[in-house]
């Protein structure tokens, strides 16, 4: 079955620290994969993509992804935190399931970012 | 550009009493429609999918309907809720590139 796993409930990291917020996927095929942010009482929004080509995916506010086939995992990555970052984040897989094309969420990481 | 509105923003409503959630998308047509529910500010749970009009697909059973009675409308309805339907319920679209994009959402409390 077609899974995506954010190991992680929450992240600590303080402000300027380069932050890390893991995604591990399971599907057959090759996977569409994105990362979304949701700051509280909000919607999601869309940060970044993966579909294919270059392994590292730069999007907003200065995350990127890099996807990794052979460890079948798609980790976000910002290089020095805001406290503005402080939110929760999902990763999400688009794979072919049963019944056609889906998009399944990640339970969440909740990232803390201390000034 | 595109646009989804969601409401209302809050709903606090007795146990038994109905429910209706509205959504619409504005700039696009024949849009995918989404209702998520999100419990606890955790994950989401895909709850119904609609690819057009009168075209819902359950994903759960549960105490919830969905229907689509325009192009650009999906409303999520309840006859009697239920204390375990209490969440933040969540509307998005599929727009190109399969990225959806996400209402402000509803948070409904059933007392």
């Amino acid at each position: 079955a077609q899974s995506v796993a954010q190991p992680e409930d929450q992240v600590n990291v303080a402000e300027g620290n380069p932050l890390t917020v893991k995604c591990t996927y399971s599907v057959s095929g090759n996977p569409y994969l994105f990362w979304y942010v949701q700051y509280p009482n909000r919607g999601l929004q869309f940060l970044l993509k993966y579909i294919t080509g270059d392994n590292l995916v730069k999007g907003s506010y200065g995350f990127e992804a890099e996807f990794n086939k052979s460890q079948t995992s798609f980790h976000l990555k910002k290089p020095s935190a805001l406290v503005s970052d402080s939110a929760l984040y999902f990763c999400a897989v688009r794979a072919l399931n049963t019944g056609g094309f889906k998009t399944i969420f990640g339970a969440g990481t909740r990232l803390f970012v201390k000034a | 550009s595109q646009t989804i509105h969601q409401w209302p923003a809050t709903l606090v409503q007795p146990v038994g009493s109905p429910l209706s959630l509205e959504c619409t998308v504005e700039g696009t047509s024949n849009p995918n429609l989404y209702w998520y529910r999100q419990a606890a500010g955790r994950g989401l749970q895909l709850l119904f999918y609609s690819v057009g009009i009168g075209q819902i697909s359950s994903e759960v059973p549960q105490n919830l309907s969905a229907s689509r009675p325009q192009d650009r409308q999906f409303i999520l309805s309840s006859k009697k809720l239920l204390l375990s339907d209490s969440g933040f319920y969540l509307c998005a679209w599929k727009g190109s590139g399969n990225i959806q994009y996400f209402g402000a959402g509803t948070r409904l409390s059933v007392l």
